[in-house]
């Protein structure tokens, strides 16, 4: 069976502070794939990155940043210099190569004070 | 580029009334199709998936049924809505190949009374 784990329930950072979201997965597949998702306020899940099991290099798009470990099965978010509008809840998910059912997390909200 | 469009945004419906949500998808051949419900709490349940016409597979046995009449619409209903069908319902796609992303619809708000 496959997990996602987000420990963090809510996070609550002040503007412009670098904010690092966790996620930590369990799987027995050798081959398959994580994602990030962010969910506004409005409700549509925004797809932000994909990362399959092969490729560790860390991301870096703009002011998002992804940090692969397979050693420690994380796969974490950071979003650096954060915005008000990054005010959302983030979902990571896991699914095995070849399965169509994709497990997410439940999910860590953040909150960016102006 | 795709688009998924997925209506009605938001439902009111009485307990025992029947339910159609529809979701379609444009400028793509043959995606993938899914439905999912998103209770209070936040957690996504992945309640039925389609890769084809006429195909679909259940998740988890409830009291809704999916059905893919055309290659890009793929319908929600129940015959009699239960209390605990309340929640947010979001319908996605993904291309066929290789694990792709799915991608979202903005989803319903179903409240029932």
């Amino acid at each position: 069976a496959q997990k996602v784990t987000q420990a963090q329930t809510e996070i609550s950072v002040v503007e412009k502070e670098d904010v690092t979201l966790d996620c930590v997965y369990e799987t027995r597949d050798t081959t398959y794939y994580l994602f990030w998702y962010k969910q506004p306020p409005s409700g549509e899940l925004v797809f932000l990155i994909r990362r399959n099991s092969f490729d560790e290099q860390n991301e870096i798009s703009g002011r998002y940043s992804w940090n692969f470990q397979k050693s420690t099965s994380s796969f974490n978010f950071t979003i650096t210099a954060s915005q008000v509008v990054d005010s959302a809840v983030y979902f990571c998910a896991l699914v095995g190569a070849g399965s169509y059912q994709l497990t997410f997390g439940k999910g860590t909200k953040l909150s960016v004070i102006p | 580029s795709q688009t998924i469009h997925q209506w009605p945004a938001t439902l009111v419906q009485p307990v025992g009334s029947p339910l159609s949500l529809e979701c379609t998808v444009e400028g793509t051949s043959n995606p993938n199709l899914y439905w999912y419900r998103q209770a209070a709490g936040r957690g996504l349940q992945l309640l039925f998936y389609s890769v084809g016409i006429g195909q679909i597979s259940s998740e988890v046995p409830q009291n809704l049924s999916a059905s893919r009449p055309q290659d890009r619409q793929f319908i929600l209903s129940s015959k009699k809505l239960l209390l605990s069908d309340s929640g947010f319902y979001l319908c996605a796609w993904s291309a066929v190949v290789g694990n792709q992303p799915q991608h979202f619809g903005d989803g319903t708000r179903l409240s029932i009374l």
